[in-house]
């Protein structure tokens, strides 16, 4: 069982918003920066969203990350077809020194 | 171009040792805090542990299911980061990523394509 939980599944149409959340402690999401990964089949993860709410260069701006006491969330406006895919978010966990990733969203795109 | 080149994964029996490399190019890895993260097939990724930059003490840290039995170190002169494994168990059995935790003010920014363990009998 992950320290850091994520909903196992999401969808959404084209177009619509869609969010994933992810719910941690105070040792972690409630005391560090949250970090939002993608990963497409056979690929390694590729940073989404880093330090709670920042983008990479590159990454669409429909894409944004929030954070809130020990729970973040990432939002996905105007869902595209290529946006589905698993996204897992992580977190530092001063507790056990350690990078801690959620268990994974797998989106699906109706 | 930023490039990681993992190697050195394979099949190996439970008990045994493998050392994992990462080469890096394109940039000035000795400036990087290091991370191997390492995912088993269907689930979710897994850090493996990091080590620090020189200027910031070199120093490194574990995952609990791997402190005591894996080693991380880096070559700067190579520009190659190493995962040394020893006493693998079936449960290590994943592919084995490297990763740029901290790089000049980018988090996970870079990650090789990664190198398939398997410990099997």
């Amino acid at each position: 069982q992950s320290v850091v939980t994520q909903p196992p599944s999401a969808s959404g149409t084209p177009g619509q918003r869609v969010t994933i959340s992810c719910s941690g402690s105070s040792s972690n999401i409630g005391s560090n920066y949250v970090y939002w990964f993608q990963q497409l089949p056979g690929t390694a993860p590729k940073v989404f969203i880093y330090r709670n709410n920042q983008r990479p260069s590159g990454v669409p701006d429909r894409f944004s990350g929030s954070k809130s006491g020990t729970s973040a969330s990432l939002a996905i406006t105007g869902l595209r077809s290529e946006d589905e895919a698993d996204y897992y978010c992580a977190a530092w966990d001063d507790s056990l020194s350690g990078w801690m990733f959620g268990g994974g969203t797998k989106l699906t795109v109706l | 171009e930023v490039q990681l080149v993992e190697s050195g994964g394979g099949l190996v029996e439970p008990g045994g040792s493998l050392r994992l490399s990462c080469v890096a190019s394109g940039f000035t890895s000795s400036n990087a805090w290091m991370s191997w993260v390492r995912q088993a097939p269907g689930t979710g990724p897994e850090w493996v542990g990091r080590i620090k930059s020189k200027t910031d003490g070199g120093t490194t840290e574990y995952a609990a299911p791997v402190k005591g039995r894996f080693t991380i170190s880096r070559d700067d002169s190579k520009n190659t980061l190493y995962l040394q494994m020893n006493s693998l168990k079936t449960e290590d059995t994943a592919t084995y990523y490297c990763t740029t935790e901290q790089w000049v003010q980018l988090w996970f920014r870079y990650w090789g394509q990664g190198t398939l363990v398997t410990v099997s009998s």
